[in-house]
């Protein structure tokens, strides 16, 4: 167990909707990164937040979007969606920013139908 | 961009003798190297990284990578492979617009009885 908890772990839903994803990170960590895995794309990096702030951003799409809260969980918005966006959705954190290893919680199965 | 590329899509080896999953680099100065694990319908985790010192990095549950320069090389090994070791590996490359992981698009790792 990393300790980075998501929710929901399965997510079915309809193709124009939107879907918030949510993780909480380890206990300690003020990084959060969110990754999109399919078996087309691989794993993909999305968006990275640091202490609530945004810090860097990746291959993510302008109808996804995500934040931190000061709390340090963090959620990650999807729109408008499409059959394309099925996929693995993980959160991973780092203790900060830097060489630091990043712990990947169990991730979000997202199916668009 | 810095980079990483797995060679091989799988690795196929018996239970007892040496694994090597391959990965190679492509980075602007010093890269900073890791190596993930994902076993069926679980988060990735973390088995071992190179920032900087000793070329041979051990890790977590027996495994170690060898950092090559000359090579742009980093492969993990292990001495004698374990049918639980069967999974997808990934080779990953801290990325220097921040501090997000690009990944390999994995080897998956069969180790047979």
């Amino acid at each position: 167990d990393s300790g980075v908890t998501q929710t929901p772990k399965h997510l079915i839903t309809a193709t124009g909707q939107r879907v918030t994803l949510r993780c909480s990170p380890r206990s300690g960590d003020l990084s959060v990164y969110w990754y999109q895995q399919s078996l087309d794309q691989g794993l993909q990096f999305l968006i990275q937040y640091y202490n609530g702030e945004e810090r860097a951003k990746g291959n993510i799409l302008e109808r996804f979007s995500a934040q931190q809260f000061p709390d340090l969980h963090s959620e990650l918005n999807l729109s408008s969606l499409e059959l394309g966006d099925s996929a693995l959705y993980f959160c991973a954190s780092s203790v900060d920013m830097g060489p630091y290893e990043q712990y990947f919680g169990p991730g979000t199965r997202l199916t668009v139908t | 961009a810095q980079s990483v590329a797995q060679p091989e899509d799988q690795v196929n080896v018996a239970e007892g003798n040496p694994l090597t999953v391959k990965c190679t680099y492509s980075v602007s100065g010093n890269p900073y190297l890791f190596w993930y694990v994902q076993y069926p319908n679980r988060g990735l985790q973390f088995l071992l990284k190179y920032i900087t010192g000793d070329n041979l990095v051990k890790g977590s549950y027996g495994f170690e990578a060898e950092f090559n320069k000359s090579q742009t090389s980093f492969h993990l090994k292990k001495p004698s492979a374990l049918v639980s070791d069967s999974a997808l590996y990934f080779c990953a490359v801290r990325d220097w617009s921040g501090y997000a992981l690009n990944f390999g698009k994995g080897t998956s790792l069969l180790v047979t009885p």
